[in-house]
């Protein structure tokens, strides 16, 4: 099952503008947590926010969770052609062993 | 280098065949997780492993089958049952997902399987 909805499907850029994902879920969660996967790669995790988080920063990223509307969004400052990549969000019930629960994925592509 | 390793990078496989995927990780994880990857598609979850010798069903784990008879490897073997089996094929490991671990997931390359 697929707890995340993300939104838009897809995203293009210029270098240097701001790029915003967000992603949806149903159930309450422990954490949600951000990856990114370039084309035919591994994924690699980005950040994770807590359930009693509201905001968080890595670098040029931003992440805010908003438990009570079951939302969270992703926030890349300054992009660079290189963030081109897929976005997921996951989501940790924090009951279920580990198990993570991914979103469909936003495919962002940043032009030069 | 501390890490997680697929092999082989790119299988093919004829229907009715068996093939498994090899998963090792070298990060003295206790969790283990493999997921599948459709094109355009997010990740759904096959079978995952808690610890040595325990594993559990995840979403979709029909015609899919695992062992975990070590901490660092947790094969995964792709059976002539599984009707749609051409994807890509994602292990991952983590610390654990018990607190004070907040379940970090670490992915290898992957493996892309095609059924002839």
């Amino acid at each position: 099952s697929q707890q995340g909805e993300e939104d838009p499907q897809a995203l293009s850029i210029q270098e240097g503008e701001n790029a915003t994902m967000n992603c949806s879920y149903k159930t309450s969660i422990n954490n949600l947590q951000w990856y990114r996967q370039n084309s035919g790669r591994g994924l690699v995790h980005l950040i994770l926010i807590r359930s009693n988080e509201r905001e968080k920063h890595s670098g040029r990223l931003r992440v805010t969770l908003d438990t009570s509307k079951k939302s969270s969004s992703l926030l890349i400052t300054a992009s660079r052609a290189a963030d081109t990549a897929s976005y997921f969000c996951a989501t940790d019930a924090g009951n279920q062993g580990g198990k993570l629960i991914f979103g469909q994925g936003t495919e962002l592509s940043v032009k030069p | 280098d501390g890490g997680i390793t697929q092999s082989p990078k790119y299988l093919f496989r004829k229907e009715g065949q068996n093939v498994t995927l090899s998963c090792e990780q070298n990060l003295n994880h206790d969790a283990m997780y493999w997921y599948r990857q459709d094109p355009g598609q997010g990740l759904r979850l096959i079978y995952y492993s808690q610890i040595v010798n325990d594993f559990q069903k995840g979403d979709i784990a029909e015609g899919y089958s695992v062992s975990r008879e070590k901490k660092e490897s947790f094969p995964l073997t792709v059976t002539s049952a599984q009707k749609n089996p051409t994807a890509f094929y994602l292990c991952a490991s983590s610390t654990g997902p018990f607190p004070p671990f907040h379940n970090e997931q670490f992915f290898g390359p992957g493996t892309r399987l095609t059924v002839l």
